[in-house]
């Protein structure tokens, strides 16, 4: 069955360290790849897209990388804040439907 | 207003009410999205609106009941819930058709709690 996986522990690291955090799948052959930021009792806020012809893309500190061989896909923050802190999902398009998967999410938690 | 938003943000109902969530989106997007999202829990899409018209149902109980009176509104009618249907309901809203990369809008969230 088709699966998405990110580590379901929370991940703890130093302020002005890289982040990286790990979104696993099985199943699936997705054009994209797609990363969410969650705060606390709030919805997901869009942060980046990878296509499946794209081995890496970057937004200021974010970086986002496909792995079409491995399936897998790697968020890193770069220089990570206090404010970085927040639970991040990944989503994959579902079957050429349009419609998005999401995996459950890894929180993480950057320390002054 | 702008983006998404969601109305009532906290709800409380008894197993016997009826209650309403409303959505509306100010994005000019054609679809639109409900989705549960329970602790510890990956989301989980219920209901798809594409240009008014509903193109997805996944299992959903019928005690949750969608209506999409237009592009720009989304409303989710609860009658009879389960303790179990507490959860933080989120919509959603995308631009589809022009591009496959469905970069989704999210509201806020409604966080129901059934007593």
């Amino acid at each position: 069955s088709q699966k998405i996986e990110q580590n379901s522990e929370a991940l703890n690291i130093q302020e002005g360290k890289t982040a990286t955090l790990t979104c696993n799948y099985t199943n699936y052959s997705p054009a994209y790849l797609q990363w969410y930021r969650q705060d606390p009792g709030r919805g997901p806020v869009f942060l980046l897209l990878i296509r499946e012809n794209e081995k890496e893309k970057r937004k200021e500190r974010l970086k986002v990388t496909f792995d079409t061989t491995l399936k897998q896909s790697l968020f890193h923050i770069t220089a990570s804040q206090p404010a970085d802190s927040a639970t991040y999902l990944c989503a994959l398009e579902s079957s050429n439907t349009g419609k998005l998967i999401f995996g459950q999410g890894t929180t993480l938690q950057v320390k002054p | 207003e702008t983006g998404v938003t969601q109305t009532p943000r906290h709800l409380v109902m008894g197993m016997t009410n009826k209650k309403s969530l409303k959505c509306e989106q100010h994005l000019g997007h054609n679809a639109m999205y409900w989705y549960k999202q329970s602790a510890k829990k990956p989301l989980e899409l219920m209901f798809v609106y594409n240009f008014k018209e509903q193109t997805e149902n996944n299992s959903v109980p019928s005690r949750f009941s969608p209506e999409c009176p237009n592009s720009s509104h989304l409303f989710l009618h609860l009658h009879t819930l389960q303790p179990e249907d507490s959860a933080l309901y989120l919509c959603a809203s995308s631009q589809v058709g022009t591009s496959r990369y469905n970069e989704q809008f999210f509201g806020p969230g409604t966080r129901l709690t059934v007593l």
